[in-house]
């Protein structure tokens, strides 16, 4: 079965950027549309974005565009959500998920941004 | 952008109640509009997907209707175990933009 496995809680200091991965396993990567949506504490759900890893194509929510990169490295179906310039409105769970209307989630990353 | 208007922001009702919460997007989106519901500390769990029909294992309470911009999530007898927050995202084109969310809270 499809299996998302995100790395873990991250701790950052204003200004600074992240990375977070996103590992897949149990469906042929390439194959699907991978997004990314964050939820700040006791807010709803954001969509930021996907990348098609096929192609390494992106699109990105017009409210992270210059601040968001995602990537993918195909050798080991992972894919990456990159955020810069943080600022403590970017405390939020992180997660990817295979396409839209989708039943397939990561497990969520946490990211904490404070000085 | 497609913007996507959620109501009721919070609900209460009684188990057995039939409850119904409403998705309007702002532009049509054909039938491409998913359900979610999201309990604390979990990711989103699929409910509903292409405006109504039933993910695998979801129980046949849950039913959702509707095309172009207006979208229902109906729930025909409330149980306690769906106590939590439902979402609606569209993903029609590029985009996959959420509603704001229903907080439903069982009396």
């Amino acid at each position: 079965q499809v299996h998302l496995v995100q790395s873990g809680a991250e701790v950052k200091k204003p200004g600074a950027s992240v990375k977070v991965s996103c590992k897949a396993s149990g469906y042929t990567f390439i194959g699907y549309f991978m997004h990314w949506v964050r939820q700040a504490p006791g807010q709803g759900l954001e969509w930021m974005g996907w990348i098609n890893p096929n192609s390494g194509g992106t699109y990105y929510a017009q409210k992270f565009q210059d601040r968001v990169t995602m990537t993918r490295d195909t050798s080991i179906s992972t894919a990456y959500m990159e955020l810069s310039r943080l600022t403590s409105d970017d405390t939020a769970v992180y997660y990817c998920a295979r396409g839209a209307g989708t039943t397939d989630w990561g497990q969520g990353t946490l990211l904490t941004v404070s000085s | 952008d497609i913007q996507m208007t959620q109501s009721p922001s919070t609900l209460s009702a009684s188990v057995g109640d039939r409850v119904t919460i409403t998705c309007r997007a702002s532009q049509s989106i054909d039938s491409w509009l998913a359900w979610y519901q999201q309990k604390p500390g979990k990711a989103p769990k699929l409910l509903i997907y292409k405006a109504s029909s039933l993910e695998i294992g979801v129980p046949s309470r849950f039913s959702g209707s509707g095309s172009g911009t207006e979208f229902t999530l109906t729930i025909s007898s409330l149980q306690p175990d769906d106590s939590a927050t439902y979402y609606c995202q569209q993903y029609n084109g590029d985009e996959g933009t959420f509603g704001q969310g229903t907080k439903l809270e069982i009396k």
